[in-house]
């Protein structure tokens, strides 16, 4: 089966510019996640969806992230404006009803300058 | 709140040397614990996890770990690693959602 796919794979943007990720979970996941990874740490989740709807957001800054699961399938991640500190690869996983197995995406490493 | 914390940033090993990663968890309530592996510019990949059972797991590439309630730990161990081992490890915990904390992550080198 296709793993979860991730575009654009690099981006490199000025700060209080706008950028945009895309995902496309695996086929019948109903669960997808994002998390952002910043050099030299572990994932940190930004946003869990259960098909289009929000399990948890508690850690993604509102004031500049946003994300939507139309339709439960693919996934937006949209930063605006964007921030030297969010220089960092971001990260879609998705699962199926067995949650704890989390399928990952190759990721988008944003630069930010 | 649930935390991890991986006790060595950088392993450096000999080919065929045995290796543990360690990795120390904290959670007020039940927890289901995994290891992933992370090759250069690639995704996460899932090694092993422990969500109940037996304490003594197996993951893929001959990799193991086991999980030591009283003591919060699930290191991670290989009898014999190979040049292709070489990759960050990271340890990670969830609860009954599926929202994964991770530690900082373990840069394993092997050596020729």
């Amino acid at each position: 089966e296709a793993g979860v796919a991730q575009s654009p794979r690099y981006k490199i943007i000025e700060k209080r510019q706008s950028v945009a990720f895309w995902c496309n979970p695996i086929s019948g996941h109903a669960t997808l996640y994002w998390y952002q990874q910043i050099l030299g740490q572990g994932p940190k989740l930004l946003i869990q969806f259960q098909n289009n709807g929000v399990v948890d957001d508690s850690q993604l800054p509102k004031d500049r992230f946003s994300a939507e699961r139309l339709k439960g399938v693919d996934s937006t991640l949209k930063i605006q404006p964007a921030k030297l500190e969010d220089s960092a690869v971001y990260l879609c996983a998705s699962s199926s009803i067995r949650i704890h197995e989390q399928y990952f995406g190759p990721g988008t490493r944003l630069t930010v300058t | 709140a649930q935390s991890v914390t991986q006790l060595d940033s950088q392993v450096p090993v000999f080919e065929e040397a045995p290796v543990e990663l360690r990795c120390n968890y904290s959670s007020s309530v039940s927890v289901y614990l995994f290891w992933y592996v992370q090759y250069p510019n690639q995704g996460l990949q899932l090694l092993l996890k422990y969500l109940s059972g037996s304490t003594l797991v197996k993951g893929i590439n001959g990799f193991e770990a086991e999980f030591n309630k009283s003591q919060t730990s699930f290191h991670l161990r290989k009898p014999s690693v190979h040049i292709s081992d070489t990759a960050e490890y990271f340890c990670a915990v969830s609860g009954v959602l599926g929202k994964l904390t991770f530690g900082q992550g373990t840069i394993l080198t092997v050596h020729p």
